[in-house]
């Protein structure tokens, strides 16, 4: 059972527009939510992350939003660019347990 | 700073045997945890060492082991190989256990046939 969900396998925007990319978890006890970037045959890279005492973090282009009450967490960038093109994974972790627990990803295509 | 080193990159092992893959963190980081990633599955946790000690362990058989040495370099060891052991196995390692942050490795991608 997927405590951490992806459910938009791909997703594709035109260069400059906003990139929407969503989240859902399951396991209430999630206070620690991280954005990684993957390119092919390179390993994730860490992107953002958030504590679940904010529900606003910042970085740049890229900012992460928290919804506790709907378990859900969304990335947005903006602008987007066509070096964003990767595929995205939302990771959560609970109580300080480093065992981080991944989605699926959502492959994230940037059209010039 | 160097990254995150695995090997090696790439693997072909036959069913029923065993294989072990290298780790070394980047410096300064105690840390390293191991991932599978498969299609389907995306990426599974298999375990977290720090200080030579295993501290977090992911639901994988008993097959699966790994070790942590002195120099927080880490090796990962799968015995009696499955075809469904096909994967991308990705190491991270981070600077203490309180960090989840973590840098991974571009991984090895070890195919059993």
């Amino acid at each position: 059972d997927q405590q951490v969900k992806q459910n938009s396998p791909s997703l594709s925007v035109q260069e400059g527009r906003i990139s929407i990319l969503n989240c859902d978890y399951t396991n209430s006890m999630f206070d620690y939510f991280l954005w990684y970037k993957k390119y092919p045959a390179e390993g994730p890279t860490f992107l953002i992350s958030i504590s679940s005492i904010k529900d606003k973090n910042e970085d740049g282009r890229f900012t992460v939003f928290l919804n506790k009450s709907a378990k859900h967490l969304s990335l947005h960038i903006v602008p987007s660019q066509p070096g964003d093109s990767a595929v995205y994974f939302c990771a959560a972790s609970a109580n300080n347990n480093r065992k981080l627990i991944w989605g699926l990803g959502t492959s994230l295509a940037v059209n010039p | 700073k160097a990254g995150v080193t695995q090997t090696p990159r790439y693997l072909i092992k036959t069913r029923g045997q065993q294989v072990t893959l290298s780790c070394s963190p980047i410096s300064g980081h105690r840390s390293v945890s191991w991932y599978q990633q498969t299609p389907g599955q995306g990426l599974q946790f298999l375990f977290e060492y720090f200080s030579e000690t295993q501290r977090n362990k992911g639901n994988f058989p008993g097959r699966f082991s790994g070790r942590q040495f002195s120099n927080s370099r880490s090796e990962m060891n799968v015995s009696t190989l499955e075809l469904g052991d096909s994967a991308l196995y990705l190491c991270a390692s981070s600077r203490g256990l309180q960090n989840t942050e973590a840098f991974f490795g571009q991984g090895t991608r070890l195919t059993v046939v």
